[in-house]
């Protein structure tokens, strides 16, 4: 079965310190992977996809097909970095394509 | 306008009553989804409406009434709801059904009394 594992549910760091928000998935076929945020009372948006390989606000994150992981990192966090990190797995079903979100990561960066 | 709008911001409803909610984006995009959030848990997928049909249904309870009128509206309409139904539903919208950038609305959070 397809699936998507954020193991960390909670995630604190120091500000100007290394992040890296883990994505573990689970897909037979050829995946598409995305990070979405949503930041203290804003809307849920898409932070950055596997397939155009950028880095927005300093984030990246590489498909790894062999360990099946698609990491979030970042060198140097930012206070404003503080959100929930949803990894994101795009699939195709019989009925068309799925779209399943991961659990979760908060991610909290101390001043 | 790049937004998606949803109304109500919240909705308290009883399980016998029957209520709309109401979703719209002006991008001229050409799907848009319904998906629930529980507390503390991941959006999860209830339906894709694409150019207008709808074409994904993630086995919703039949107590959840999609309908699309237009590119540009998506209402779910709700009746005898149970309390577990209590959530936060979002709407999304893509260009296509690619997902290649869902937009999220703020979404409307009901409870189901």
């Amino acid at each position: 079965a397809q699936r998507v594992t954020q193991p960390e549910k909670l995630l604190s760091v120091f500000k100007g310190a290394p992040v890296e928000l883990k994505c573990n998935y689970s897909y037979s076929g050829s995946p598409e992977l995305f990070w979405y945020v949503q930041y203290s009372r804003q809307r849920l948006q898409l932070l950055l996809r596997h397939i155009s390989r950028e880095s927005i606000k300093g984030f990246t994150a590489d498909l790894n097909k062999g360990e099946t992981s698609f990491h979030l990192k970042k060198p140097f966090a930012q206070e404003e970095d503080s959100a929930m990190y949803y990894c994101a797995l795009r699939f195709l079903k019989k009925t068309g394509n799925q779209f399943y979100f991961g659990t979760g990561t908060s991610l909290t960066v101390i001043p | 306008d790049t937004e998606v709008t949803q109304t109500p911001k919240h909705l308290v409803m009883g399980m016998t009553n029957k209520k709309s909610l109401k979703c719209e984006q002006h991008m001229g995009h050409r799907a848009m989804y319904w998906y629930k959030q529980k507390a503390k848990k991941p959006p999860e997928l209830m339906f894709v409406y694409s150019y207008e049909k709808l074409s994904i249904n993630e086995s919703v309870p039949s107590r959840f009434s999609p309908e699309c009128p237009n590119s540009s509206l998506l209402n779910l309409h709700l009746h005898a709801l149970q309390p577990e139904d209590s959530a936060l539903y979002l709407c999304a919208s893509s260009q296509d059904w690619d997902y290649n950038e869902q937009f999220f609305g703020p979404g409307t959070r009901l409870t189901v009394l």
